[in-house]
């Protein structure tokens, strides 16, 4: 079956725009989370939607928004951006809610570069 | 609040030696405990997992064991391979589900010279 599929890849945006980023998950997941990628601060947990609902959100400004529509797919959008959310962005999707021992399948992921 | 360390690299062998990537962890209660991979250009790959104390979790010729007296969750593999270059990330989960999602290491950066 189809993996977790992000789109776009690879990005480019200059300071002050906003992007949106998209992902779906792998099918009968209901369970989709971000994480940022970065060299200096490593992966760090942006929010989880189940369900079309945030459950979980790390601790991100309030630029860093997204939302899940009824067929489990997400998206996260990025206002105002500055050079230090130049990251990869991941997301990851699992069956039920978010608990111990159930494993998150990730996709490959939305490179962005802020100029 | 939860935290994992991990030795950074990079960690260069030569193939076929031994290998072990150290993983440490701060955490309440009894997490979950897990080991993914990220190839150049890829997402994360889960390798293996552990739920519960004294657990090992084992998987391509990697394993690790779940010591909750040490906090320790060190992956080990007794002959690498060119191909095991990647990077490695060793991960909890809070026990029951938890606010604040996986929490990961900086990832180590496994470099294997034929």
């Amino acid at each position: 079956k189809a993996g977790v599929t992000q789109t776009p890849r690879y990005l480019i945006k200059t300071r002050g725009q906003q992007v949106t980023l998209s992902c779906s998950p792998i099918s009968g997941h209901r369970s989709v989370s971000w994480y940022q990628q970065t060299p200096g601060q490593g992966l760090q947990f942006l929010f989880e939607y189940f369900s079309e609902t945030q459950r979980n959100k790390g601790n991100f400004p309030g630029r860093f928004s997204g939302r899940q529509f009824s067929n489990s797919r997400s998206e996260m959008n990025v206002s105002t951006l500055e050079l230090g959310d130049s990251a990869l962005y991941l997301c990851a999707s699992t069956l039920a809610g978010f608990a111990g021992a159930n494993v998150l399948t990730f996709g490959a992921g939305s490179r962005l570069t802020v100029l | 609040g939860n935290s994992v360390t991990q030795m950074e690299g990079p960690v260069t062998l030569s193939e076929e030696a031994f290998l072990t990537i150290n993983c440490t962890y701060t955490a309440t209660g009894y997490p979950s405990l897990f080991w993914y991979v990220q190839y150049p250009g890829e997402g994360l790959q889960l390798l293996l997992k552990a739920t519960k104390a004294d657990d090992k979790g084992s998987n391509k010729g990697f394993e690790a064991t779940y010591r909750k007296e040490t906090t320790s969750f060190h992956l080990e593999k007794g002959s690498v391979q060119v191909s095991d270059s990647a990077v490695y990330f060793c991960a909890l989960s809070r026990s029951g589900g938890g606010a604040d999602g996986l929490t990961f290491g900086k990832g180590t950066h496994l470099i294997i010279q034929p």
